[in-house]
């Protein structure tokens, strides 16, 4: 059980393009889904949190506005780098928390190249 | 604030073996849970052990077991009986009760050696 799916796990885009990020719970419905960015040998940093149906909270030094969260349903959180640009570069990875558990459920990750 | 602290950054275990991972932690706070994540080369987060501060009990899954130490803010992992497929970045992680964050350590890199 606790299954998180994430989509796409490997997506190169042009310079100035959008990419959308999907991260599903399989098996649990998630009140509360985690969006982290990785870079390589480092910890997992903290970008926002979501919520079903309210607006994503960010963390300090997240721009909001590249980094669009819409947690439409208890099962789906959605990801999107607006106008991606190479610095964007880097592992994206979402988890999921059934509700009250506490534990976050870690999907596949995503990783992003933007030439 | 929360923090969280893995002192060694990398370690290597023989198979068969026994190794322990160090991880301390920093809360005011009285409830709390702390957590082992590992980390293979495919990147995938994958849960290892939780345990909750106010039981007494360490926690046990299999080979993994925590030495948790609540006055010291200590929370080691011990992994016996070490196997190949054990190799991974091990993360521990602290939660607090009401909050929905985790606090990851910088993790530690497990090697296995043959």
């Amino acid at each position: 059980g606790a299954v998180v799916s994430q989509h796409p796990s490997w997506v190169i885009c042009k310079s100035g393009t959008s990419v959308k990020i999907e991260c599903r719970s399989l098996d649990f419905q998630a009140t509360t889904m985690f969006w982290y960015r990785q870079f390589p040998k480092q910890s997992l940093m903290l970008m926002a949190t979501s919520n079903e149906g309210s607006k994503a909270t960010y963390e300090q030094g997240v721009e909001k506005d590249k980094f669009l969260i819409n947690h439409a349903s208890l099962t789906l959180s959605t990801l999107t780098v607006t106008s991606a640009h190479p610095e964007d570069s880097s592992f994206y990875i979402c988890s999921a928390s059934p509700y009250r558990e506490g534990t976050q459920y870690f999907g596949p990750g995503t990783r992003l190249t933007v030439l | 604030a929360q923090t969280v602290t893995q002192s060694q950054p990398e370690m290597s275990v023989q198979e068969a073996e026994t190794v322990t991972l160090s991880c301390t932690y920093d809360t005011s706070e009285s409830d709390y849970y702390l957590f082992w994540y590992k980390q293979p080369p495919s990147r995938q987060m994958i849960l290892v052990i939780r345990q909750e501060a106010y039981k007494q009990q360490n926690a046990t899954e299999n080979r993994f077991s925590v030495n948790f130490q609540k006055a010291a803010k200590s929370f080691s992992l011990k992994i016996s009986d070490s196997q190949l497929g054990d190799a991974a970045m091990y993360f521990c992680a602290s939660l607090q009760g009401g909050s929905e964050k985790l606090v990851f350590g910088k993790g530690t890199k497990l090697t296995v050696n043959p």
